[in-house]
């Protein structure tokens, strides 16, 4: 069954410095978002892409983050300037296309962010 | 915007009994509901989904849920739980269409005992 993988698996990193946490979403999916779960806390979403755009963002999104989907394949998260708070476990989905099918709605693994 | 309400925080059950967890959604169209279970230390997998047809559900690992419009619920079951089950369970919502994002519930944390 096709998966959507993330890398890495766990991220340590040092308060104000900047990651890049990747996805590679299933191949013929063409939405694409980021969410994330602060440790015992539920899953909230951040942002979703579309067509090489940004098609929705939470509040929790702000200028320190940005996506981007450099090629073909990966989607990445960017969090610049990290703090403390950033710290949990970050989850990438892809959807397939809308309308007739099933919904393919796919989570990968997460990457567990640990800000020191 | 839609939400979703799951008013079982922490259940703890013997194995063997029964189970359902509540799950109720606000929104004003149509939906599309999921369970999602996250095991400890692991990622979030789809259980089951609920687009639309028959309202009651077969997922996978003996779980069902039953997709009821008229009180906005989307309860989980399961007729006789084991240890494995042990995790936590998360309700979702999304509308239908477009690139709507799924909003989970707050989860229900299964604690099942030998």
């Amino acid at each position: 069954e096709p998966e959507v993988t993330q890398t890495p698996s766990h991220q340590v990193t040092q308060m104000g410095q900047e990651v890049i946490l990747r996805c590679v979403p299933i191949s013929n999916h063409l939405y694409f978002y980021w969410y994330r779960q602060i440790l015992g806390q539920k899953v909230e979403f951040l942002v979703s892409f579309y067509n090489n755009e940004i098609s929705e963002k939470s509040e929790i999104f702000d200028d320190q983050f940005s996506v981007e989907r450099p090629d073909g394949s990966n989607f990445t998260l960017k969090i610049r300037s990290t703090k403390l708070e950033d710290s949990a476990m970050y989850f990438c989905a892809s959807r397939a296309e809308t309308g007739g099918g099933s919904y393919g709605y796919t989570f990968g693994s997460g990457t567990r962010l640990t800000v020191v | 915007a839609q939400s979703v309400s799951q008013h079982n925080h922490h259940v703890i059950l013997s194995e063997a009994a029964s189970l359902e967890l509540g799950c109720n959604y606000s929104y004003g169209g149509t939906v599309n509901l999921f369970w999602y279970v996250q095991y400890p230390g692991q990622h979030l997998q789809l259980l089951l989904k609920y687009f639309s047809g028959d309202p009651l559900v077969k997922g996978i690992k003996g779980f069902e849920a039953e997709f009821i419009k008229s009180k906005f619920s989307f309860n989980l079951r399961k007729p006789s739980v084991q240890w494995s089950d042990t995790a936590e369970y998360f309700c979702a919502v999304i509308p239908s269409g477009g690139y709507q994002k799924v909003t989970f519930g707050t989860g229900t944390k299964l604690q099942v005992i030998p």
